[in-house]
């Protein structure tokens, strides 16, 4: 079992739509990063979070420290947001990542 | 402030061959992480090295590959006589101390390409 998982792993959605990427992880952690790629592109990192909520923008990123669990989520999609949406967990001074979600929204 | 910088973008390499990736950290970050994502996989850790020092080498093939960070210039990663299985993305992330409760910051990543 990894010690990082994300689902869905594929995830195809209308422009508009609310979307939401979950994360679980069994490992003790420091910090939670949600991360963004696009094909053939580099990694961007959209947030970093110990507790509660942040916001930016579309997004919202929140993490559950006792339930060891994180969602993101994008409101009005675009198609721009397509793209792999990574989350990672800062543990021991590595990041462990998820498998990824691959996210298509079609206008 | 640029970001962190790696190169080549693309690499392609014959089966025997060595191949070297430079990543630039970000100015006033002294630490150093190199990650590795193959065809269809997710990223895992290689090393994470600080100036002249390795710091975890946990996730680095025990042959032939190797990473370094000099006093001066980029931090190399070093892949000698390279296979097909080597074929993959490298990213390079660099913080200004250790990753723990710090963003991370990606270069744009080395494609590489065993033929």
């Amino acid at each position: 079992k990894n010690e990082v998982e994300q689902s869905p792993q594929n995830l195809t959605a209308q422009e508009g739509e609310f979307i939401t990427i979950n994360c679980s992880y069994s490992v003790g952690i420091s910090a939670l990063h949600w991360l963004q790629q696009h094909p053939g592109g580099g990694i961007v990192s959209l947030f970093m979070l110990s507790s509660g909520k942040k916001k930016h923008g579309r997004l919202i990123a929140t993490i559950n420290i006792q339930e060891k669990h994180s969602s993101l989520h994008i409101t009005a999609s675009h198609p721009r947001d397509s793209a792999v949406y990574i989350c990672a967990v800062d543990n021991t001074d590595k990041l462990i990542f998820g498998t990824g979600t691959r996210l298509q929204v079609f206008p | 402030n640029a970001g962190v910088m790696q190169n080549p973008r693309h690499l392609v390499r014959r089966r025997g061959q060595e191949a070297r990736l430079r990543c630039s950290p970000m100015k006033g970050h002294s630490h150093v992480y190199w990650y590795r994502q193959l065809p269809e996989e997710g990223l895992k850790f290689m090393v994470y090295l600080q100036k002249e020092n390795i710091i975890d080498e946990s996730g680095m093939p025990k042959e032939r590959f190797s990473a370094e960070f000099p006093k001066e210039g980029p931090s190399i990663l070093r892949i000698q006589q390279v296979v097909r299985g080597d074929s993959a993305a490298y990213f390079c992330a660099s913080s200004p101390r250790g990753q723990g409760g710090t963003e991370a910051f990606f270069g744009q990543g080395t494609r590489l390409t065993v033929v």
